[in-house]
């Protein structure tokens, strides 16, 4: 059975360029979440998707979006990029809707903002 | 506002003994906690969960306790192995959504 698929694994970009990065989910698993890791702030939660609406959404700004399709693949963008938005990027995906569900992450995107 | 604390950074075992991390969180709403291993630049591996109606968990050599009263979970591997050096996270998680909220994390060395 696949896991959560991440791409790009890596990825540079310059300050005030936009990125999408997509997710993958395991087959069968209808939530995506998406988390940011950097040295400073540890992991934390962007948002969550569940057939195609965004149930959660964490304390980033604007700039920080996401979608969901038909097919429980995900995507989130971040646009006008600045230099703190360097972060492993995580993509988590669960089979239900409620919190007792265990979350399998993606091996994440490494996006280096120069 | 940290709602989930992992106080202690890093913690070195003997092969063979008993590793035991430590969490503490502060949101009564709080009512699913997972335990997830890392290896850097990697994504977090899922180890074990315990829902808020238990108090314990066991799933080979990971055990999770939880004190609701106290607020704190604690994982349990013993033996522990040489693989299972890595940071190990906590997460927590409220009744609606998939929205984990984690811990810093505990970097654990594993010596032979």
């Amino acid at each position: 059975k696949a896991g959560v698929t991440q791409t790009p694994r890596y990825l540079i970009k310059t300050r005030g360029q936009q990125v999408t990065l997509s997710c993958s989910p395991i087959s069968g698993h209808r939530s995506v979440s998406w988390y940011q890791q950097t040295p400073g702030q540890g992991l934390q939660f962007l948002f969550e998707y569940f057939s195609e609406t965004q149930r959660n959404k964490g304390n980033f700004p604007g700039r920080f979006s996401g979608r969901q399709f038909s097919n429980s693949r995900s995507e989130m963008n971040v646009s006008t990029l600045e230099l703190g938005d360097s972060a492993l990027y995580l993509c988590a995906s669960s089979k239900a809707a409620r919190a007792n569900t265990e979350a399998f992450f993606g091996q994440g995107t490494r996006l280096t903002v120069v | 506002d940290q709602q989930v604390k992992q106080n202690s950074p890093s913690l070195s075992v003997q092969e063979g003994r008993i590793s035991i991390l430590n969490c503490d969180y502060t949101n009564s709403m709080f009512d699913y906690f997972l335990w997830y291993k890392k290896y850097p630049a990697e994504g977090p591996t899922f180890l074990i969960s315990i829902s808020s109606i238990k108090d314990k968990n066991e799933d080979g050599r990971f055990t999770v306790f939880l004190n609701k009263s106290a607020k704190h979970l604690s994982l349990h591997i013993v033996p522990s192995q040489p693989g299972d050096s890595a940071v190990y996270f906590c997460a927590a998680n409220k009744a609606a959504g998939n929205k984990l909220t984690f811990g810093g994390g505990t970097r654990v060395l594993v010596k032979p």
